[in-house]
């Protein structure tokens, strides 16, 4: 069975930084390619970017709003993906979720709260 | 900017036929956008439904069909059941020197 769990999420002030984890399982990780998607309360999905495994060179992408703030990264003797974001905003609130490179599998989500 | 377009709701009777439509701002949506498709229901997380246009997954019920119609991204339920209330949201990839990933605003879908 195809794991993903999210952890790492909570309350945070603007401008401070959070890193987020997923850890996974049933896939054999250092192989997959990881992305992270957000929602905002009540609102649509949004994707945030995805590394790639090693072997295909390990690079990531991300979407335009947070590059430059947010970073994923990745250890694959953990099987677990990481998203370290700094400089917060409050727009950044959101469920947070962690996703395997097609799309198939999702984490249920943890959940930043960025506010004063 | 480019955006991705889905209708804001729509509604259907039980054992109806209801088509969702994804259309991209840049122009006609093809299979190389790799059209992807999830539905979410109330507190869960999204649950993958169709990839690469037409594809299920193991689990996506045989009601559940992707396709491309006059330039967009398709989802068509056949013979809707109950448990199909939800939001839907498709993914389209645009490739290039900065690949980018976007979802629609969503389709909720409502059934009565």
């Amino acid at each position: 069975e195809v794991q993903l769990v999210e952890s790492g999420g909570g309350l945070v002030k603007p401008g401070g930084s959070l890193r987020l984890s997923c850890a996974v399982s049933g896939i054999t990780f250092r192989n997959a390619w990881m992305n992270w998607v957000r929602q905002a309360p009540g609102k649509g999905l949004e994707w945030l970017g995805r590394i790639k495994s090693k072997t295909d060179g390990g690079t990531t992408e991300y979407a335009a709003p947070v590059k430059g703030r947010f970073t994923i990264s990745r250890d694959d003797s953990k099987n677990t993906l990481y998203l370290q974001m700094n400089s917060l905003k409050t727009e950044d609130t959101a469920m947070y979720y962690c996703i395997t490179g097609g799309f198939d599998y999702w984490g249920q989500g943890t959940l930043v709260t960025v506010s004063s | 900017q480019t955006v991705v377009t889905q209708e804001p709701s729509l509604t259907v009777s039980p054992g109806g036929t209801v088509t969702l439509t994804c259309a991209s701002s840049t122009g006609a949506v093809t299979s190389g956008y790799y059209p992807n498709w999830f539905q979410q229901k109330p507190g869960q997380a999204p649950r993958a439904l169709i990839y690469n246009t037409s594809t299920k997954h193991p689990w996506t019920p045989a009601r559940f069909s992707g396709s491309l119609i006059g330039g967009k991204a398709a989802l068509t339920l056949s013979g809707v059941q109950p448990e199909d209330e939800a939001e839907y949201y498709c993914l389209l990839y645009y490739g290039g020197a900065q690949p980018n990933m976007l979802f629609g605003g969503g389709t909720k879908l409502t059934v009565l």
